[in-house]
C-alpha cells in the first residue's frame, strides 16, 4: 500500500511569485486535506477536497486555491507569494470526509525570499 | 471556537524516565482526540487516538485517556527511549468532520 506522497520536497520562491504543490493520496482514499505548518507551530487547516470539490476551508485568503483530480491526487496553488507563506505544507488523506484518521505526507518545505 | 493547548517544551528527559505531556482542549460537543508525532525532517504520524469520553488510546508504549470532566488528553509513557525524541502534537476533530485542530507541539528530547 502506497502512502501519501508530496512533491517537491523543497522549494524556494521570491515574493510575488506563484507556486504549485502536489500530493498523491493513499490508495483508496478519496479525501485530501492541506495544512500549513509555520516554523515552531502546529499545522493550520487550509482546505479539504472530496470528490474533486472543495469541502471546507480554513482561515486562508483566496490566493490559496486547490484542485483535486479524478484519481484523487491534489494540488495546492498559492498566488502572489508573501514572506509569511514560508512554511511546511502538509497534505493528508483519509477514506472519506467523516473518517477521523488522516494520514500525512512528508510535506513540502517552501521558502519565500 | 475549538482549540487545543499543550504544555510548552522542550521536555528533556533521561532514557527510561517517565513522560507526561499535558494537553487540554476547548470544543463544542464531543470531539475526537489525537496525538501525532513528528520526527526530524518528516511529516506527521498518528500515534494514538480516542473518540469518546473515558476511552484510552495506546500505541508503542504511549497512552492517553480522554477525560471529559477535565477536558484533557495527557500523553504518558512509562519509560522513554532516545528514539522517542520528536515533536508531539495534540489535536482534535469536531464531531462528524476530520478537519484537525492542532496544538503548538511539544518537543521531547531524550538523552542516554
Amino acid at each position: 500500500e502506497t502512502g501519501v506522497t508530496q512533491s517537491p520536497t523543497h522549494l524556494i520562491k521570491t515574493r510575488g511569485q506563484q507556486v504549485t504543490l502536489r500530493c498523491s493520496s493513499q490508495s483508496g482514499h478519496n479525501t485530501v486535506s492541506w495544512y500549513q505548518q509555520a516554523l515552531g507551530q502546529g499545522p493550520q487547516f487550509i482546505f479539504q477536497y472530496y470528490r474533486e470539490e472543495e469541502n471546507g476551508r480554513g482561515n486562508f485568503p483566496p490566493r490559496f486555491s486547490g484542485l483535486q483530480f479524478p484519481n484523487y491526487s491534489s494540488e495546492l496553488n498559492v498566488n502572489a507569494l508573501e514572506l509569511d507563506d514560508s512554511a511546511l505544507y502538509l497534505c493528508a488523506s483519509s477514506l472519506s470526509p467523516d473518517q477521523e484518521t488522516q494520514y500525512f505526507g512528508p510535506g513540502t518545505r517552501l521558502l519565500v525570499l | 471556537g475549538n482549540s487545543v493547548t499543550q504544555m510548552e517544551g522542550p521536555v528533556t528527559l533521561s532514557e527510561e524516565a517517565f513522560l507526561t505531556i499535558n494537553c487540554t482542549y476547548t470544543a463544542t460537543g464531543y470531539p475526537s482526540l489525537f496525538w501525532y508525532v513528528q520526527y526530524p525532517g518528516e511529516g506527521l504520524q498518528l500515534l494514538l487516538k480516542a473518540t469518546k469520553a473515558d476511552d484510552k488510546g495506546s500505541n508503542k508504549g504511549f497512552e492517553a485517556t480522554y477525560r471529559k470532566e477535565t477536558t484533557s488528553f495527557h500523553l504518558e509513557k512509562g519509560s522513554v527511549q532516545v528514539s522517542d525524541s520528536a515533536v508531539y502534537f495534540c489535536a482534535l476533530s469536531a464531531y462528524n468532520t476530520d478537519k484537525l485542530i492542532f496544538g503548538t507541539g511539544t518537543r521531547l528530547q531524550v538523552f542516554p
